[in-house]
């Protein structure tokens, strides 16, 4: 079974760093694309990153760009979003996703729960 | 980057009643489109990908279609579990975008 778990999110003062984790199970990790999705209180959703299989390639959103870095550990299975100069406009829930298929960048079926991550003073 | 619009930006419908939401993307995506379903609280749940293939799981009352620049999501039969919002996202370039989603609730 697939199992996404997000961890590492918190409060966080505005210029702030945090960094997310996200532990993977049931599946070939290196061989999957993974995703970082935003979802602000009361918003919609932000598509944030994307990271390939071998970790090799990675994308952002505008809105992230020079702020955030999207890696990963094939060895630990483990996807991570490191996030500096933290805004209120980053205050969200971030969902990590696991790719459609192993060729590919598009979202699949199975997300994590989200960690939320909230700046206040 | 190609923006997303959909419509209507909510509706009211009833149990059984048939139900379509448009997406419209800026620029031509070819089918490089996909639907997701979220309920409060709730990660989102991948409907459709491909404009137009059911994601494994998916019950056959969603249906996918259109290319380029105009998309549709249609719920065939509404049940009560089909209330939530839904979104559209592209996958086609770079950064990858979402609809501003479609709130779907009981009439």
């Amino acid at each position: 079974e697939v199992q996404l778990v997000e961890s590492g999110g918190g409060l966080v003062q505005p210029g702030g760093s945090l960094r997310l984790s996200c532990a993977a199970s049931g599946f070939t990790f290196s061989s999957y694309a993974m995703t970082w999705v935003r979802q602000a209180p009361g918003k919609g959703l932000e598509w944030v990153s994307v990271i390939s299989g071998s970790g090799g390639s990675t994308n952002y959103a505008d809105s992230v760009k020079g702020r955030f870095t999207i890696s990963r550990d094939n060895s630990k299975h483990t996807l991570y979003l490191q996030m500096n100069s933290l805004g209120a406009d980053d205050a969200a829930i971030y969902y990590c996703a696991k790719g459609r298929s192993r060729s590919g960048y598009e979202l699949g079926a199975h997300w994590g729960q989200g960690a939320l991550v909230t700046v206040s003073s | 980057d190609i923006q997303m619009t959909q419509s209507p930006s909510s509706l009211s419908a009833s149990v059984g009643d048939r139900v379509t939401i448009t997406c419209r993307a800026s620029q031509g995506i070819s089918n490089y489109l996909a639907w997701f379903q979220q309920k409060p609280g709730k990660a989102p749940k991948s409907l459709i990908y491909g404009a137009s293939s059911l994601q494994s799981g998916v019950p056959s009352k969603f249906s996918g279609s259109g290319s380029e620049t105009d998309f549709t999501l249609t719920i065939s039969s509404l049940q009560p579990e089909d209330f939530a919002t839904y979104y559209c996202q592209q996958y086609s370039t770079y950064p990858f975008t979402f609809g501003p989603g479609t709130k779907v609730d009981i009439k």
